[in-house]
């Protein structure tokens, strides 16, 4: 079993719809990431997580330490959201060793 | 202030023959991190290195794979004797410190292709 799990793998919506990927693992950590990659590009960090909630725009990322899962909401989706969303999660060692989940493809149709 | 700067963004090698990946951090951070992405599978972590030191390589390949962070220039990650197998993206993040507050920002990759 992999230590940080993403679900769905896949995910296809349209347009205005809300989102939610979910992101869980088993190890401890000191930190979770959400990061954003488009086809063939680079990666964009989205946020950095210890604890509660972060918003920024119409993306929203929630954590719990105690269940050990995280989620991904995007509200209002756009077809400009396509993307794939990638949880990764950072070791107590705070080393940069992150530890990544499979990323979830979401696709948003016109 | 530009970003994370990975070059080539595109490289390709014949079997054999060596592949050098540069990385060049944000402006302010020493410490550099690099990830390899293999077709159709996740981001996993190779190493850590801040300025002339290497922290932590456990996620290198023991052989043939090297790299170095130079009291000056770029960061290299340096393949040697390449082989289909290495095809690959190879990302690389920098962050202003070790602790995990500051967070990781990312270049936009190299897309290695051994041919």
């Amino acid at each position: 079993k992999n230590e940080v799990e993403q679900s769905p793998q896949n995910l296809t919506a349209q347009e205005g719809e809300f989102i939610t990927i979910n992101c869980s693992y088993s190890v401890g950590i000191s930190a979770l990431h959400w990061l954003q990659q488009h086809p063939g590009g680079g990666i964009v960090s989205l946020f950095m997580l210890s604890s509660g909630k972060k918003k920024h725009g119409r993306l929203i990322a929630t954590i719990n330490i105690q269940e050990k899962h995280s989620s991904l909401h995007i509200t209002a989706s756009h077809p400009r959201d396509s993307a794939v969303y990638i949880c990764a999660v950072d070791g107590s060692s705070n080393t940069g060793k992150l530890i990544f989940g499979q990323g979830t493809t979401l696709q948003v149709k016109p | 202030n530009a970003g994370v700067m990975q070059n080539p963004r595109h490289l390709v090698r014949r079997r054999g023959q060596e592949a050098r990946l540069r990385c060049s951090p944000m402006k302010g951070h020493s410490h550099v991190y690099w990830y390899r992405q293999l077709p159709e599978e996740g981001l996993k972590f190779m190493v850590y290195l801040q300025k002339e030191n290497i922290i932590d390589e456990s996620g290198m390949p023991k052989e043939r794979f090297s790299a170095e962070f130079p009291k000056e220039g770029p960061s290299i990650l340096r393949i040697q004797q390449v082989v289909r197998g290495d095809s690959a993206a190879y990302f690389c993040a920098s962050s202003p410190s070790g602790t995990v507050n500051y967070g990781y920002t990312f270049g936009s990759g190299t897309r290695l292709t051994v041919v």
